[in-house]
């Protein structure tokens, strides 16, 4: 099956400055890279993804890439904001057995005032 | 539009113990996912239904079951509770499967004693 690392897993910032976050995945068939955002006591919501056809996609202060040759796609959060604290979560599908997603184990980002 | 909902939101049950838990997809989406979270095994897929099929299973015990109903709402099940079954428990929706994207509802607190 697919197996998917991230680091690091936990990452403090001062407010203003960029945080990013790095996943591999080791499936060549995956083709489908979803980073999600989890508060404290809520479920995970998706902030932004991306598909094995683009090599990045952006939206405002958030980005993704993905370099499929070296099989990993890394979050890039810029002018970071406390309201970013939380964990974070990539995850892999390929697609074409359902919507089985892999995912990483997770980053717990804190943005220092 | 209102998201995916999941009842209950905290349960306790003792070892031994069944339990169901509910979940209603967005309106429109015909998948429904279940994940396990917990601290030390993160998300992990359980099962996934599509059109009252089960299209995926991930590596659980028989002892975990879910089913999809016509409206596309779905329950699962988890039979003679052990102590490691406690766990927040996350059903995700999406349009259709094969890659779609997923989104989370709040999740089902379990704890079992």
């Amino acid at each position: 099956g697919e197996n998917v690392e991230q680091h690091p897993s936990t990452l403090s910032v001062q407010e203003g400055d960029s945080a990013v976050i790095k996943c591999t995945y080791s499936d060549s068939a995956s083709n489908y890279f979803p980073w999600y955002k989890q508060e404290l006591g809520k479920g995970p919501q998706l902030i932004i993804d991306i598909r094995s056809n683009v090599g990045e996609k952006k939206d405002q202060r958030i980005a993704v890439t993905l370099n499929k040759t070296a099989k990993h796609f890394s979050l890039h959060i810029t002018e970071t904001q406390p309201e970013d604290s939380a964990v974070y979560f990539c995850a892999a599908s390929k697609g074409v057995a359902g919507n089985q997603f892999y995912f990483g184990t997770g980053t717990s980002l804190t943005v220092i005032p | 539009k209102a998201g995916v909902t999941q009842t209950p939101r905290y349960l306790i049950k003792t070892r031994g113990q069944q339990v169901t838990l509910s979940c209603s997809p967005i309106s429109g989406h015909r998948s429904v996912s279940w994940y396990q979270q917990t601290p030390g095994q993160g998300l992990q897929f359980l099962f996934e239904y599509f059109s009252e099929t089960q299209r995926n299973k991930g590596n659980f015990p028989g002892r975990f079951s879910g089913r999809q109903f016509s409206n596309s709402r779905s329950e699962m099940n988890v039979s003679t509770l052990e102590l490691g079954d406690s766990a927040l428990y996350l059903c995700a929706s999406s349009l259709d499967t094969g890659g779609n994207t997923i989104y989370f509802g709040e999740g089902s607190w379990l704890t079992v004693v």
